[in-house]
């Protein structure tokens, strides 16, 4: 089954204790995406990825690293959480970059930081 | 990315049809208007997406007005699943970033 798959699903965890969230995908796509989503805030692109080895900044990356070393796998690291990273997080994947082509998203990640 | 708005909440009966509309007066040629859904904290859900021709596939139609400047989303047999946050988004071609923004979308509640 094509999916995006996120690991964990929720975690609690407490300030400065450095944390990854996993995130994979079996569709072969280029692109991959993470998002956060805050109340009233909608969904905010933190980082994202067009390809191995090929990362940038979307709108709030402060706090935040991906790599993307394979193709599946993009990788969300918080190397020093804090109380207002607690939020949902979505990794997302589409097979090719811009307007025309739609994103698979992960089921999410609640992430709470003490 | 153009601007969306939409109401903030709708309601529809089981079976009936439901009919979602979205502003987007500011659409450029070439952005495309694309529809998701959100299940309660779910990851949102693709549904359909159009340039400027109606659009239909086994989720949903799109009906995209000639001046491009709305469009509405329509689940021609509602369901209690089909119940959700609906986003209209309007997003260039060639956006690198891939970003996708989503504005406030319309809660949908389908009643039995």
């Amino acid at each position: 089954e094509a999916q995006v798959t996120q690991n964990p699903r929720y975690l609690i965890t407490v300030t400065g204790k450095k944390l990854t969230v996993t995130c994979s995908q079996n569709m072969n796509h280029e692109y991959m995406s993470w998002y956060r989503q805050d109340p009233g805030l909608g969904l905010r692109q933190i980082y994202y990825s067009m390809n191995v080895e090929v990362t940038d900044k979307g709108d709030v990356p402060e706090g935040y690293k991906v790599s993307r070393k394979e193709k599946r796998n993009f990788p969300l690291i918080l190397e020093s959480p804090s109380p207002n990273q607690t939020s949902l997080y979505f990794c997302a994947s589409s097979p090719a970059a811009g307007g025309k082509s739609e994103q698979f998203f992960g089921p999410g990640t609640r992430l709470t930081v003490l | 990315d153009a601007k969306t708005t939409q109401p903030p909440s709708m309601d529809c009966a089981e079976g009936r049809a439901a009919n979602l509309p979205c502003n987007h007066s500011t659409i450029s040629g070439n952005e495309y208007v694309y529809w998701y859904r959100q299940i309660h904290s779910q990851g949102p859900q693709y549904i359909i997406h159009g340039l400027k021709n109606n659009e239909t596939n086994e989720m949903a139609s799109l009906i995209i007005t000639e001046d491009r400047k709305s469009s509405t989303l329509i689940l021609p047999h509602a369901t209690l699943r089909d119940t959700a946050v609906y986003y209209c988004i309007v997003r260039v071609a060639n956006n690198a970033g891939n970003m996708l923004t989503f504005g406030g979308g319309t809660r949908l509640m389908v009643k039995p």
